[in-house]
């Protein structure tokens, strides 16, 4: 089935330094990727929608300025938390669409961010 | 909007029981339902789908039939195992977006 990879899986940082979370589809191409956010005990929620090639579409109450999404390429979409508070650790999950107007969703891993 | 309630948990359960996991929804139009698991440590995995009204979706011996009428997917499985012990996501897709229920946590002992 279809693989993505997403890294890193944990990271550790200070409060006011910037983290890059990768994820990559492996075996497909990805026209669209949502990145999702995960409290503990709750569900997922849905940030933003990345589209191969232009902006991210951001969910209301999420700061573009600080989750800069970028989909470069049709494998490739990066978030990078900007001077990252210790409100902002949770679990980060990608998940990617495959083809265009396909439902089905393949997701990464998840990186749990901690911020000290 | 589109939204997914859920059983809520967590649900502990004997191995060999007969597992329930609720799920409705509210939507626009035609969405697809999902039930995804997450197991211990692991990312999210698409567990089974239905596109459609009256579908059933079925893996690993779970299933879920869309309901329409109740607008219902509930999870069933007939015989739980310690393995399927896991978190349970229902889901809906519609208009290119996903929405997800809060998660059911699922403790199978032996």
């Amino acid at each position: 089935g279809a693989v993505v990879s997403q890294h890193p899986s944990w990271v550790i940082c200070k409060s006011g330094t910037s983290v890059k979370i990768e994820c990559r589809s492996l075996d497909f191409q990805a026209t669209t990727m949502f990145w999702y956010r995960q409290f503990p005990k709750q569900s997922l929620m849905l940030m933003a929608t990345s589209n191969e090639g232009s902006k991210a579409t951001y969910e209301q109450g999420v700061e573009k300025d600080k989750f800069l999404i970028n989909h470069a390429s049709l494998t490739l979409s990066t978030l990078t938390v900007t001077s990252a508070h210790p409100e902002d650790s949770s679990f980060y999950i990608c998940s990617a669409r495959e083809g265009t107007g396909g439902e089905k969703l393949f997701f990464g891993s998840g990186t749990q961010l901690s911020v000290l | 909007g589109n939204s997914v309630t859920q059983m809520e948990g967590p649900v502990t359960l004997s191995e060999e029981a007969f597992l329930t996991i609720n799920c409705t929804y509210t939507a626009t139009g035609y969405p697809s339902l999902f039930w995804y698991v997450q197991y211990p440590g692991e990312g999210l995995q698409l567990l089974l789908k239905a596109t459609k009204a009256d579908d059933k979706g079925s893996n690993k011996g779970f299933e879920a039939t869309y309901r329409k009428e109740t607008t219902s997917f509930h999870l069933e499985k007939g015989s739980v195992q310690v393995s399927d012990s896991a978190v349970y996501f229902c889901a809906l897709a519609n208009a290119g977006k996903s929405t997800f229920g809060d998660g059911t946590t699922l403790t199978v002992k032996p």
